[in-house]
């Protein structure tokens, strides 16, 4: 069963416009909400998290939007650049951690 | 560089054979986790541990599979027997304590098993 989706499994989007990043949970009980970037060969960055008590976190180019009530959140990158391009997993946390399956963003340049 | 340390990077092993993973955590992290990314699937926990002390593993694998985080010394993993499906990246991640949610991750371990 999977717990925390990312539906889209890839996005391309040209540099300087909106990358918009959608994940779906299931589970009612998380609480925290984060998301991480991957480039190959490395491990996860931590990028912007929120809390479930909040619906927005910004940080920079970077916000989070949280949607309780359908159990969504998404990640909005704007200006994007061709050095976002990388996997973005979403996670879920109770107590641990549950990934997403991650969306490969393409920024075209 | 005080980022989370994995060692090694790629390991190949037979099946059959042990397979030991190695993750120091950031200096001043006293809780390791670790997870497994299959090919083209995100990270699945594993186990979670703090010095000493097994707190969650309930994302291990009942058999062949064990973790560790000795009061001196880094996490191991280890993988007893090794079989073809178990040939994965497995990252560690570690934080500070349960205060914080953010995990802060090392670069993986890419096991290969033929």
């Amino acid at each position: 069963d999977q717990q925390v989706k990312q539906n889209s499994p890839s996005l391309s989007v040209q540099e300087g416009r909106i990358s918009i990043l959608n994940c779906d949970y299931t589970n009612s009980m998380f609480d925290y909400f984060l998301w991480y970037k991957k480039y190959p060969a490395e491990g996860p960055t931590f990028l912007i998290s929120i809390s479930s008590i909040k619906d927005k976190n910004e940080d920079g180019r970077f916000t989070v939007f949280l949607n309780k009530s359908a159990k969504h959140l998404s990640l909005h990158i704007v200006p994007s650049q061709p050095g976002d391009s990388a996997v973005y997993f979403c996670a879920a946390s109770r107590q641990n951690f549950v990934f997403g399956p991650g969306t490969r963003l393409s920024v075209l340049p | 560089n005080a980022g989370v340390m994995q060692n090694p990077r790629h390991l190949v092993r037979r099946r059959g054979q042990e397979a030991r993973l190695r993750c120091s955590p950031m200096k001043g992290h006293s809780h390791v986790y670790w997870y497994r990314q299959l090919p083209e699937e995100g990270l699945k926990f594993m186990v979670y541990l703090q010095k000493e002390n097994i707190i969650d593993e309930s994302g291990m694998p009942k058999e062949r599979f064990s973790a560790e985080f000795p009061k001196e010394g880094p996490s191991i993993l280890r993988i007893q027997q090794v079989v073809r499906g178990d040939s994965a990246a497995y990252f560690c991640a570690s934080s500070p304590g349960t205060a914080t949610y953010e995990q802060y991750f090392g670069p993986g371990t890419r096991l290969t098993v033929t």
